[in-house]
């Protein structure tokens, strides 16, 4: 079992549509999540994080957390082509204290 | 300048050459980490200093890999007698002091390092 799993995609959805991107993890001690974008041959951006169970919004962004079933997920809401790009997970904590440890990512295409 | 800054942005090298990457982490930060991108793989973990201690080297290659972080100056990978394989482009992140996990890391540009 991979340590982060993320469907790769290629997700598509319409402009003004909501994505939803998910991700699983295999390290139970795992405290904190991270989400970053990162566009083709450019570096990892943050955009998200999230350390508790529910859900956490921030502008477009909504992070929901699952603990008990290991199970993190991000949605962009009213999704714009400049949305495009490959979304990382990565857990942190746990029996990793200080590396993130990243899942394959999902490339998501916003068509116009 | 907020961000972490790497230089240099790309770097060409001989097999059997050394090649330098520098990462000096954003301000208030203490804690840097490098990590790896080959060529359309995922982003792998390599090592986690903070100021002249090396945390977790468990992602560095056995041999020719090293890593620094010293008093002064910017955070050093180095890679001796480069292969092929090396090909990849090199991220660091820093983070600050806190507490547990929780600190979000930021990136730098990254090195995309060529080895020809």
């Amino acid at each position: 079992q991979k340590e982060v799993e993320q469907n790769s995609g290629p997700l598509s959805v319409p402009e003004g549509a909501i994505a939803s991107l998910n991700c699983t993890y295999s390290d139970r001690g795992s405290q904190s999540f991270f989400w970053y974008r990162q566009y083709s041959g450019k570096s990892p951006e943050l955009i998200m994080f999230i350390y508790s169970n529910g859900d956490k919004e921030d502008g477009r962004f909504t992070a929901q957390l699952n603990k008990a079933s290991q199970y993190v997920s991000l949605l962009i809401r009213d999704s714009q082509p400049s949305d495009s790009a490959t979304y990382l997970c990565a857990p942190k904590g746990g029996t990793s204290y200080g590396k993130l440890t990243f899942g394959q990512g999902t490339i998501l295409t916003v068509h116009p | 300048n907020a961000g972490v800054m790497q230089n240099p942005r790309h770097l060409v090298r001989r097999r059997g050459q050394e090649a330098r990457l520098r990462c000096s982490p954003m301000k208030g930060h203490s804690h840097v980490y490098w990590y790896r991108q080959l060529p359309e793989e995922g982003l792998k973990f390599m090592v986690y200093l903070q100021k002249e201690n090396i945390i977790d080297e468990s992602g560095m290659p056995k041999e020719r890999f090293s890593a620094e972080f010293p008093k002064e100056g910017p955070s050093i990978l180095r890679i001796q007698q480069v292969v092929r394989g090396d090909s990849a482009a090199y991220f660091c992140a820093s983070s600050r002091a806190g507490q547990g996990s929780n600190q979000p890391q930021h990136f730098g540009d990254g090195t995309r390092l060529s080895i020809l």
